[in-house]
């Protein structure tokens, strides 16, 4: 069965750097998200991206976040500079037709 | 905007108990709902869904109906197993327009099951 398969698994960053965090969402589908969960805390919506732009963004999604299709397979989350509050869980999922939304097994980021 | 409510957790229950998670929600119009599983150290599962009212998910011995008039899609399994513990998230996407389904979650409801 076709999965979201995100990398890495665990990203260990000092604080100011820069990180990039990749998703290879399932072939056929056309949307694509990126979720946060904060430790103890509620899944969030970041940013949807169809047809190689943002569709919509939360008030999280500040000028330090931005995303990227680079070719026909990946999809990736940019944090330019991190900061100590964007240690969390990083989840990309994706849809088909925007409707039912397939995930991955995420992306622990910890920001020392 | 949107919002989900899922009761409190920690649930704890012994195995082949009776399980109801409630879930509430307020939305514009007719949003479609879910259910979503975090089993220990894993990503999030489709579990269910329903995208009109009255509809019926169902899934793994789960179920959940679309109840619009008190706005609700608890949570409901007949006899619940140890492999069941996880972490379970009502969410919701818009009504159409241009939310490009994105997914509004409860705060998640943690499930224990024991022997």
């Amino acid at each position: 069965e076709p999965e979201v398969t995100q990398t890495p698994s665990h990203q260990v960053t000092q604080m100011g750097q820069e990180v990039i965090l990749r998703c290879v969402p399932i072939s056929n589908h056309l949307y694509f998200y990126w979720y946060r969960q904060i430790l103890g805390q509620k899944v969030e919506f970041l940013v949807s991206f169809y047809n190689n732009e943002i569709s919509e963004k939360s008030e999280i999604f500040d000028d330090q976040f931005s995303v990227e299709r680079p070719d026909g397979s990946n999809f990736t989350l940019k944090i330019r500079s991190t900061k100590l509050e964007d240690s969390a869980m990083y989840f990309c999922a994706s849809s088909d037709r925007g409707d039912t939304q397939y995930f991955g097994p995420g992306t622990r980021l910890t920001v020392l | 905007g949107d919002s989900v409510t899922q009761m409190e957790g920690p649930v704890t229950l012994s195995e082949e108990a009776f399980l109801t998670i409630n879930c509430t929600y307020t939305a514009t119009g007719y949003p479609s709902l879910f259910w979503y599983v975090q089993y220990p150290g894993e990503g999030l599962q489709l579990l269910l869904k329903a995208t009109k009212a009255d509809d019926k998910g169902s899934n793994k011995g789960f179920e959940a109906t679309y109840r619009k008039e008190t706005t609700s899609f608890h949570l409901e399994k007949g006899s619940v197993q140890v492999s069941d513990s996880a972490v379970y998230f009502c969410a919701l996407t818009g009504a159409g327009g241009t939310s490009y389904g994105k997914l509004t979650f409860g705060q998640g409801t943690i499930l224990t099951v024991h022997p």
